[in-house]
């Protein structure tokens, strides 16, 4: 079945470092979302990418869709510690549902 | 953040007992889903509904049932609880199934004894 890998699995950075995290299929998608899940919370939607090479910022967050839309990244700039927490890709699945890769958890240290 | 209400948020349980999880959702959405959440595993998609009655299985379904009777309500049962079943479970719903993004809810922890 369709299957999404993320790296890294676990990410610590001091703060103000850049961080980035990857999400690659093995199948072409249709689009992609993220999410970012802070600790002890719930998954909240980030952003939606959907055309090959596709490139969308949110402030210090620079989300990149793959030109074969087999893979997708997530950039943050300048960490700060607002930013920990496990980061999710999602692609749509039979067109029903979304599957979620395992995430990749970033710490800050201060 | 998206009107859906997870009851109970947490519960501690026996083997062997019924429990049920409840997802209230004030927004009309179409779509509704039940996901585990398991430390390595990330989010794992139990069951999900389409509609009212329709309903159709996720990747780890075996072991529970859903029904959603009403457009907002989408309950999850473990007929009998197992411990492999503790975990962090989430609902969520969404207005069109692989193009609008998804809202959770705050979870339920299930812990089975």
């Amino acid at each position: 079945g369709q299957q999404v890998m993320q790296i890294p699995q676990y990410q610590h950075v001091q703060e103000g470092e850049d961080f980035t995290t990857y999400c690659n299929s093995s199948t072409t998608l249709s689009n992609i979302q993220w999410y970012k899940q802070r600790p002890g919370g719930h998954p909240v939607f980030l952003i939606q990418l959907v055309k090959s090479g596709e490139v969308k910022k949110q402030k210090r967050l620079t989300f990149q869709f793959g030109e074969a839309k087999k893979n997708s990244s997530l950039h943050i700039t300048a960490t700060q510690t607002t930013d920990v927490g496990t980061y999710f890709c999602a692609n749509p699945r039979g067109g029903q549902n979304f599957v979620f890769g395992p995430g990749t958890r970033l710490s800050v240290l201060p | 953040d998206a009107g859906i209400t997870q009851s109970p948020r947490h519960k501690v349980t026996e083997t062997g007992t019924p429990v049920t999880l409840r997802c209230h959702q004030t927004e009309n959405h179409r779509y509704m889903y039940w996901y585990r959440q398991d430390p390595g595993h990330g989010l794992r998609l139990i069951h999900y509904s389409y509609g009212v009655k329709d309903t159709d299985k996720g990747e780890v379904s075996d072991g529970y049932s859903v029904s959603r009777s009403k457009t907002e309500d989408f309950l999850l049962t473990l007929e009998s609880a197992t411990s492999s079943q503790t975990s962090v479970y989430f609902c969520a719903i969404s207005a069109d199934s692989s193009n609008q993004p998804q809202h959770f809810g705050d979870g339920t922890r299930l812990s089975i004894l």
